[in-house]
């Protein structure tokens, strides 16, 4: 059964700084990873995909990486600002299995004005 | 384009009633999630809709659980009787079909059962 662990649970950091999010999964037989944030009261938006043939994508002050044999995923964040404060999950899709994602229980995010 | 639309938004029960939760989901989409939510969990997949179809409930305990998906659109998900440990947000998200992975999240129900 996958397992998906984030650590840590929670990270303060001041505005400005540069800073990393942490994803494990057990079973390295995925099809893709996904990096979400959400905002209290709100759904879920996806802001990275990353497919298991990849080893990282970017998409603005965002950059995730991908070592399917080691079963681990990071988030990169730059120049952090107040607004990035969130939740942010990782998600891996089993290879084979009907688009179905299983979920670590996420890091929320502080970024300090 | 409108998004995934989920009601009621709060709900707070009593433990052995019943509740309903309503989602729409983008025009068109195919696929249909419902996932719970315990606060400082990831969501949980309860059941994957394809159409009016289930594809996936193995994770929705159907002893007090259900869903369902009439002409393939809009969907419920009801909880009777509730118990404490039901207390969640329910997530409902949709797909538009098998050519992407891209789930779109509604809101979420927040429900908490005394």
């Amino acid at each position: 059964k996958q397992e998906v662990t984030q650590i840590p649970a929670a990270l303060s950091v001041p505005e400005g700084e540069n800073l990393v999010l942490n994803c494990s999964f057990t079973d390295s037989a995925i099809y893709n990873l996904q990096w979400f944030r959400q905002d209290p009261g709100k759904g879920l938006t996806s802001l990275l995909l990353i497919q298991s043939s990849q080893r990282e994508q970017t998409s603005g002050r965002l950059n995730a990486s991908l070592d399917k044999s080691s079963g681990r995923s990071t988030l990169y964040i730059a120049a952090s600002q107040p607004g990035d404060s969130a939740t942010y999950l990782c998600a891996v899709r089993r290879a084979g299995s009907a688009r179905q994602l299983t979920f670590g229980s996420g890091t929320q995010l502080t970024v300090l004005p | 384009e409108a998004g995934v639309a989920q009601s009621p938004r709060y709900k707070i029960i009593e433990k052995r009633q019943s509740v309903a939760f309503w989602c729409n989901p983008i025009s068109g989409h195919a696929t249909l999630y419902w996932y719970q939510q315990i606060l400082g969990q990831g969501p949980k997949l309860l059941i994957q809709f394809q159409n009016n179809g289930v594809v996936d409930d193995s994770q929705l305990p159907k002893d007090r659980f259900s869903a369902e998906r009439l002409k393939g659109v809009d969907s419920t998900l009801k909880i009777q009787p509730a118990k404490l440990e039901d207390s969640a947000v329910y997530l409902c998200a949709s797909r538009i079909s098998d050519s992407t992975d891209t789930q779109y999240f509604g809101p979420g129900t927040r429900l908490t059962v005394l």
